[in-house]
Formats: structure tokens, C-alpha cells, sequence
């Protein structure tokens, strides 16, 4: 069973035009992490929740916010995509912070 | 400098084979070590923790030397599915963070 959902799996959005993807996890894991994985580079940190508490990372732009509704949910936003925006966004939890994270398939990012 | 860094190969290998790679870290605090495998276009998944006595699973064996900061992965008797990249994880004690090297990728070819 799928335990990190991610939603959707490919989505196509036009330079600008703002786009949200979603997660949402059956583990009831207190964190939920957000990274960005361009082509041949390791995943980057772009923020995580730690319950409601949100940790940006000191380098993921403005353009980039965050929403948890509820312990199951989290939300990544793009408010202005740009060319540069175009990659796989991951979603992970883990229990507590510095346990194993767990990964959603991801959700592929077009801008055109 | 980056904080883990990986030979990307790739690094072609008959099926059967043995291959090897290491992944260094700059972080003298590091604490805990992993090895993720990540498919072509999918999520990265936990392929195994590294202990510092050095851990085997089946045909994985991992290894820790802190003294030089890296570790190693080797994969026996290849698989034509241990064809990926494997990405060494490292997190440092005094945060939660995971640092990703960029992966080495491995194809096993019949």
C-alpha cells in the first residue's frame, strides 16, 4: 500500500502561472519534507515541517511556499514558475527528524 | 566544496560481477550513513544503513572508514535489476538534515 502519496505525478504548467503539488502520508509521521532532484544532481532540501513548525531552508527562493493543513497533508506552491523551476519534486516523512525518511514517487515539472 | 561527493560512472558491469564505489563526506560530525538506490524517473529508496563495523545484506555490502570520511558500497554477483544509481546519504548529529551526493550510476549488462 502506498504509504507517501504524491499528486500529480506529471504536471505541465505555463511559465508564470502559479501551480501547487500535493503530498499526503498514511504513516502519521510528525515531518514532512520537500526537495527538488534536477537531472543528474542530488535531491536539494527546499523546507520541512516538523508538525505545524515550518524550517525554510536559508536558500529555497520566495517563489517556493508551504502549506500543512493537517498532519496527513502538505502542499508545495510555486507562485511564479520560471524555466529554472522544471524538475522531479519529491515529498518524504519521517517519525521524528533524523529518522529514515521515506519517499512519495514524485511529481515531474514541466514549464513551458 | 561539496558536502558528499560520488563518482557519477557510470559504471558498466557484466551480470555476475563484482562493483564497487565510495561516496566521501566533508562533515567530520557526520553520524549516520546511508545508501538509497533510485530508479530511472523514480523516488529514491532506502537501500540500506551503514554501520560503522561495516553491514552486509544479502549481495550489498556497506563500509565505513571515518578516519578518511567515505564510504563504500559493493554489490557481488550484479543483477541485471541492480541497474540504477545509488545515492550515499549522509546526516551530521546536530541536525536532521539528509546531504545527498549525486548519485553513482550502475548498469548491469547480460
Amino acid at each position: 500500500d502506498a504509504m507517501v502519496i504524491q499528486n500529480p505525478r506529471y504536471q505541465v504548467t505555463q511559465f508564470g502561472k502559479p501551480v501547487t503539488l500535493s503530498c499526503s502520508q498514511t504513516l502519521n509521521h510528525n515531518v514532512m519534507y520537500w526537495y527538488q532532484q534536477k537531472s543528474s544532481q542530488a535531491p536539494k532540501l527546499l523546507f520541512h515541517y516538523y508538525d505545524k513548525d515550518f524550517n525554510n531552508e536559508a536558500d529555497t527562493p520566495d517563489n517556493f511556499q508551504s502549506r500543512r493543513p493537517n498532519t496527513s497533508f502538505c502542499f508545495l506552491d510555486i507562485r511564479s514558475p520560471g524555466l529554472g523551476d522544471a524538475a522531479m519534486y519529491l515529498c518524504a516523512t519521517s517519525r521524528i527528524q533524523g529518522e529514515t525518511q521515506y519517499f512519495g514517487p514524485g511529481t515531474r515539472l514541466l514549464v513551458l | 566544496r561539496k558536502e558528499v561527493e560520488q563518482d557519477p560512472g557510470p559504471f558498466n558491469v557484466p551480470e555476475g560481477a563484482t562493483v564497487a564505489f565510495n561516496c566521501t563526506y566533508s562533515n567530520s560530525a557526520s553520524q549516520s550513513f546511508f545508501w538509497y538506490r533510485q530508479d530511472c524517473r523514480k523516488e529514491p529508496k532506502l537501500l540500506m544503513s551503514v554501520y560503522s563495523s561495516g553491514n552486509e545484506d544479502g549481495r550489498f555490502t556497506a563500509q565505513l572508514n571515518r578516519a578518511s570520511q567515505y564510504i563504500s558500497l559493493l554489490i557481488r554477483d550484479s543483477k541485471l535489476s541492480d541497474s540504477a544509481t545509488y545515492l550515499c546519504v549522509v546526516t551530521s548529529s546536530n541536525d536532521y538534515k539528509l546531504s545527498f551526493g549525486a548519485g553513482t550510476t550502475v548498469t548491469v549488462r547480460a
